[in-house]
């Protein structure tokens, strides 16, 4: 149980392009996700946190306008990364939290690569 | 801010001994510890988590220490094995799920066969 499915695991694509990365989860509701930014060899650094139905809640120095999320059903959670550029390549996990006490779930990450 | 501190950031260890990994929180308020392991490239797996009204916590080979006071906690792995060679994570919260999780600096463990 607890599987959550993330979308697509690699992206190449050219500098100004608007990227979106979909977290599903598979097998339960998802009341909270969390997206994350990880780079080479570094910690899961907290990019923001999404409720479904409600505006997600970026960390301090997180762009909202440049990473825009879209929680829109319990079981979906949307990152699009906009206009994005080659500082924007990093490996972006999503995780996922029912609400019932249970810990966080992660997706298998995407590989973004700006050239 | 809050913070997690890790230590040590690299770990070599023969095959069979035991391996040990420190983390300090700053947040009093935290309430909840996983520990997320992370092979290169895959995704962060929850090995085992604690709360914070029990001092030690154990699953087979793992065990999770806690210290409220001194707002330590540890990993333990015993009987080490080349499989368990990855990046571990741990994190500190003030509840499990639906709270942010705020994360250590990782210590990347080598088992030496």
């Amino acid at each position: 149980g607890a599987v959550v499915s993330q979308h697509p695991s690699r992206v190449i694509c050219k500098s100004g392009t608007s990227v979106k990365i979909e977290c599903r989860s598979l097998d339960f509701q998802a009341t909270t996700m969390f997206w994350y930014r990880q780079f080479p060899k570094q910690s899961l650094m907290l990019m923001a946190t999404s409720n479904e139905g409600s505006k997600a809640t970026y960390e301090q120095g997180v762009e909202k306008d440049k990473f825009l999320i879209n929680h829109a059903s319990l079981t979906l959670s949307t990152l699009t990364v906009t206009s994005a550029h080659p500082e924007d390549s990093s490996f972006y996990i999503c995780s996922a939290a029912d609400g019932g006490g249970q810990p966080q779930h992660f997706g298998d990450g995407t590989r973004l690569s700006i050239l | 801010g809050e913070n997690v501190e890790q230590h040590p950031s690299t770990l070599s260890v023969q095959e069979g001994d035991s391996a040990v990994i420190k983390c300090t929180y700053s947040d009093s308020a935290s309430n909840y510890f996983p520990w997320y392991k992370q092979e290169l490239g895959k995704r962060p797996q929850l090995i085992i988590d604690i709360r914070s009204n029990v001092g030690e916590k154990k699953d087979q080979r793992i065990a999770v220490t806690l210290n409220k006071t001194a707002k330590h906690f540890s990993l333990h792995i015993t009987e080490t094995q080349p499989e368990d060679s990855a990046v571990y994570f741990c994190a500190a919260s003030r509840g499990s799920g639906t709270y942010k999780y705020i994360f250590g600096t990782g210590t990347r463990l080598k088992v030496l066969a």
